[in-house]
């Protein structure tokens, strides 16, 4: 069965700077998909970023980028000028191909510092 | 676009009584519905999985007469909570992937915090 581990229960960072939230996978599979989900004090899950495994390019959204690392199964979200709104635990998410669900990691806790 | 609505967003009910929670997709058609539980403080658990017009199938460990689903049609899901007891009392979350060659993602209701008294 796939795992997905967040090894950072919390994580915190200056308003404007720049954090880097961790996420390994464990996966036999070639075909997957990876995400990251922000979930706000309201519960409501926000997809922030998805990256599909063939493609080797990185994918980016505004001041949202991911470091895939397929071969060390690695997929890291880097979140640059932090803003006061990012503050949300944030879920690492995996995949396969075809109608399956999801599978999250633990989450980490992001706090931002004004 | 592909919206879920979810109802109720949270709910009260004492020990031993029912309680449904729907799920709508509401600008298109969610043939598989993802039922997820979480506690506080903590990652989203699978439930059980739902197809349109078939039984639910369920994740090891959830009891499929306690947690009924469901999928009778193209655009509603339902969970019960049946015998309600405290232990039940959590966050559900549905999901629903959006069958689309622009997004492959999911999208998910804004969920239900359920309190057995």
């Amino acid at each position: 069965a796939q795992t997905v581990t967040q090894s950072q229960p919390e994580m915190s960072v200056q308003e404007a700077e720049t954090v880097t939230l961790s996420c390994t996978y464990d996966t036999s599979e070639s075909d997957y998909y990876l995400f990251w989900y922000k979930q706000p004090p309201s519960r409501q899950m926000i997809l922030v970023i998805r990256q599909e495994a063939y493609k080797q390019q990185n994918a980016t959204e505004n001041r949202f980028s991911v470091n895939f690392q397929k071969a060390a199964k690695s997929f890291s979200l880097k979140i640059s000028d932090s803003q006061l709104g990012d503050a949300a635990m944030y879920f690492c998410a995996y995949r396969n191909s075809g109608n399956t669900p999801l599978v999250f990691g633990k989450g980490t806790r992001l706090s931002v510092i004004a | 676009g592909a919206v879920v609505s979810q109802h109720p967003s949270w709910v009260i009910c004492k020990s031993g009584t029912s309680v449904k929670i729907e799920c709508r997709s509401l600008d298109f058609q969610a043939t598989t519905m993802f039922w997820y539980r979480q506690f506080p403080k903590q990652s989203l658990m699978l439930m059980a999985t739902s197809n349109e017009g078939s039984k639910a199938t369920y994740e090891q460990g959830v009891e499929k007469d306690k947690f009924l689903i469901n999928h009778a049609s193209l655009t509603l899901s339902t969970l019960t909570v049946t015998s309600a007891h405290p232990e039940d009392s959590s966050f559900y979350i549905c999901s629903a992937r959006i069958n689309s060659k622009v997004n492959y993602g999911y999208t998910f209701g804004s969920g239900t915090r359920l309190t057995v008294v």
